[in-house]
């Protein structure tokens, strides 16, 4: 069955980066793009950007633009995303999820969440 | 506009029918996917493309289309479809965008 295991809980200090990991199973890893989506506290969900794992190529929102950096390790079958200069708005529930192959805004299966804290 | 705006509270009485939408310009462009999510879970896929439902989600729920609006309609309402329900869709920069979600509440 595909399931997308995530990374555990992080409490990182302004200023830090933290690097999250996203690993697959149950599917081919490079058939199917891997999205990065966030959480804020009693907010709405925020995509940030995605992975086409097939081709490692890229795509941002312009928000994050220049602070987010998404990899992805196909031998590991694992999706990275490492944000930078991290502020205590970046307290979040991070979630990868798997896009679904067929239409590029449905995201068919999603990980379980880590939950990072930024605080002093 | 990139923004995708939804009602933030919605409540339907058990067994009765209730629409939840979602406005944006890209909509005229690009389909939404519709997304369930219960506290302390992830979301949950429920409606993508012009009407589709992924495996395992009840036929109550249904996904339409009009001008700049797209609609998610559960006919007769579960106590178990309680919860908060985004829609998502591409923006105008190619990117992804979500709309700031409806709480439903089943009474």
């Amino acid at each position: 069955q595909v399931q997308l295991a995530q990374s555990g809980a992080e409490v990182k200090k302004p200023g830090a980066p933290v690097k999250l990991s996203c690993e697959a199973s149950g599917y081919i890893f490079t058939s199917y793009v891997i999205h990065w989506v966030r959480q804020a506290p009693g907010q709405s969900l925020e995509w940030m950007g995605r992975i086409n794992t097939g081709i490692g190529e890229t795509k941002y929102s312009q928000k994050f633009q220049g602070r987010v950096t998404i990899t992805s390790d196909t031998s590991a079958s694992t999706a990275y995303m490492e944000v930078s200069s991290l502020r205590s708005e970046d307290t979040a529930v991070y979630y990868c999820a798997r896009e679904n192959g067929v239409d590029p805004v449905a995201f068919d299966f999603w990980g379980q969440g880590t939950l990072v804290t930024v605080s002093s | 506009s990139s923004e995708l705006t939804q009602d933030p509270t919605v409540s339907v009485a058990l067994g009765q029918t209730v629409r939840i939408t979602c406005q944006g310009d890209s909509l005229r462009s690009y389909y939404a996917s519709w997304y369930q999510q219960k506290p302390g879970q992830a979301p949950k896929l429920v409606i993508y493309g012009k009407n589709n439902r992924p495996s395992g989600i009840p036929d109550r729920f249904s996904g339409s289309y009009s001008g700049n609006r797209a609609s998610l309609t559960i006919t007769g309402a579960q106590a178990e479809d309680e919860g908060d329900y985004y829609c998502t869709s591409r923006d105008s920069s190619g990117g992804w965008v979500f709309g700031g979600g409806t709480e439903l509440t089943v009474l």
